[in-house]
């Protein structure tokens, strides 16, 4: 089956402008992340889905930032008004975990990355 | 918040040498992961480790939990060239949020 995958794989855009970035999990997993990583460092939660409702967005840096996952299965993250310091490499995850400690022992599975870079 | 620090954040090593990589956490957390990084690829899962006492291994390599000290460990055994990587080791803050650590890059010298 096919993994976790991400579009596009690179976006370049300008200061101000509004980005989508869209995430395909693997079929069947109810977990979704989205994680920003910047250069030399380790990724940094933004939000988790389980199903359809983001079950913790607390990781959102301000409210520029907005994710969706309107059917359970794709997400996408959306970055309104982009500035500088938003470029980096942007990681989804999915999982086939469920919520609360039945989750325990799940793998995430990473898909590649989309890398924004604003100008 | 869970604070996830790494050691040492850069290792070389020689083929055929063993070294350890640490993993400190700052508050509970009762499973610990470690992923590999290649550059400019995505995370790949090596290790889930669920609970105090906990050992796993593949190949070469050796992942422990110690909850109680809040430290696990990534051993390398005689390391070779294709092992040169970077690990990341994350804890989880109330079940699914993961914290991760800045990375260990390992390159391993012929």
């Amino acid at each position: 089956g096919a993994g976790v995958s991400q579009t596009p794989s690179n976006k370049v855009t300008e200061k101000g402008k509004y980005v989508e970035l869209r995430c395909d999990p693997i079929s069947g997993h109810t977990a979704l992340y989205w994680y920003r990583q910047s250069l030399g460092q380790g990724p940094e939660f933004l939000i988790y889905f389980q199903g359809t409702g983001a079950a913790d967005d607390s990781g959102l840096p301000n409210d520029r930032f907005f994710a969706v996952r309107p059917e359970g299965s794709v997400s996408t993250l959306k970055i309104q008004r982009t500035e500088r310091g938003d470029s980096a490499v942007y990681l989804c995850a999915s999982s086939p975990g469920t919520s609360g400690r039945a989750s325990w022992g799940h793998e995430q599975f990473f898909g590649p990355g989309t890398r924004l870079t604003v100008l | 918040e869970l604070k996830v620090e790494q050691n040492p954040l850069f290792l070389s090593m020689q083929e055929g040498k063993n070294y350890t990589i640490y993993c400190n956490y700052s508050t509970t957390s009762d499973r610990l992961y470690w992923y590999r990084q290649d550059p400019g690829k995505s995370l790949e899962s090596l290790f889930v480790l669920l609970s105090n006492g906990a050992v796993k291994q593949e190949g070469r390599l050796m992942a422990s939990l110690d909850t109680k000290a809040r430290l696990s460990t990534l051993h390398i055994t005689a390391a070779v060239h294709d092992l040169s990587a970077t690990y990341f080791c994350a804890g989880v803050y109330n079940f699914n949020k993961f914290y991760f650590g800045s990375g260990t890059k390992l390159n391993v010298k012929p």
